[in-house]
C-alpha cells in the first residue's frame, strides 16, 4: 500500500536557520502530495501542495518540489522564525474520497 | 478555501458517559468524511470513513460499537464515543474532501476529549 516516510524529529533550529524536512513516498498511482502544519493545541492546516511531478508548492516562505524520480517531497525554508515552531506532516492523497496517508510528523522548535 | 468545523472544541466528561462530536462542512457538501484520532506527540490515526446514506467503514482495531458514526446529511457527520473511559481521552479530528475526484481534504480544528 501507499506510505510516507519523513524524517523524525524533534528538530531544533535557531532563528533564521535553513530548514529541510525530508519526505519520501511510495504509491501505486499518481498521488498528490501535501505538507500540513499543526500548531500547538490546534488542528491541521494545509501549508502547501503539489499535484503532479515537478510541481513546486510554496507558501509562507516554505517550498517543496514533487520529485517523481526520487519519490520525494522535501520541505524547505530559507530562514525559519520562532512562529514556525509546530509539527509538520507530509501527506499523500492517492485519489479523491480516499483517506490521506500521513507521515509520522516532525516536530520543529525554533529558538530565538 | 473550504471550511470544516467541529463542535465542541473541548469536552470533559465522566467515565461511563457518552460524548457526541459534530463535524460540519460549512460551505460545501461532503458525501464522505474521515475521522482521525491523534495521541499526544503522534501522527493521526484513521479511525473510520463516514459515508452519507450508508454505514461507516471502520479501520481494523476500531470498535464500531464504541465509536458510533452517523453521516446525517451532506454537511454533517457525528462521532459518538459511547461509555467513555479514560483511555478514550484523545484529540479527535475530522476531514472532508471537497468534491468527487478532488483529493485535497479540509480538516476540522479538532476536539480534545478528556475522560475523568
Amino acid at each position: 500500500g501507499d506510505s510516507v516516510t519523513q524524517m523524525e524529529g524533534p528538530v531544533t533550529l535557531s532563528e533564521e536557520a535553513f530548514l529541510t524536512i525530508n519526505c519520501t513516498y511510495t504509491a501505486t498511482g499518481y498521488p498528490s502530495l501535501f505538507w500540513y502544519v499543526q500548531y500547538p493545541g490546534e488542528g491541521l492546516q494545509l501549508l502547501l501542495k503539489a499535484t503532479k511531478a515537478d510541481d513546486k508548492g510554496s507558501n509562507k516562505g516554505f517550498e517543496a518540489t514533487y520529485r517523481k524520480e526520487t519519490t520525494s517531497f522535501h520541505l524547505e525554508k530559507g530562514s525559519v522564525q520562532v512562529s514556525d515552531s509546530a509539527v509538520y506532516f507530509c501527506v499523500l492523497a492517492d485519489s479523491g474520497n480516499t483517506p490521506l496517508v500521513f507521515g509520522k510528523g516532525t516536530r520543529l522548535s525554533v529558538i530565538a | 478555501g473550504a471550511v470544516v468545523s467541529q463542535h465542541p472544541s473541548r469536552v470533559i466528561c465522566k467515565s461511563g458517559t457518552s460524548v457526541k462530536i459534530e463535524c460540519r462542512s460549512l460551505d460545501f457538501q461532503a458525501t464522505t468524511m474521515f475521522w482521525y484520532r491523534q495521541f499526544p506527540k503522534q501522527s493521526l490515526m484513521l479511525m473510520a470513513t463516514s459515508n452519507e446514506g450508508s454505514k461507516a467503514t471502520y479501520e481494523q482495531g476500531v470498535e464500531k460499537d464504541k465509536f458510533l458514526i452517523n453521516h446525517a446529511s451532506l454537511t454533517l457527520s457525528t462521532l459518538t464515543v459511547t461509555s467513555a473511559h479514560p483511555e478514550d481521552s484523545s484529540f479527535y479530528i475530522c476531514s472532508a474532501p471537497k468534491g468527487r475526484g478532488y483529493n485535497e481534504q479540509f480538516f476540522g480544528p479538532g476536539t480534545r476529549l478528556t475522560v475523568l
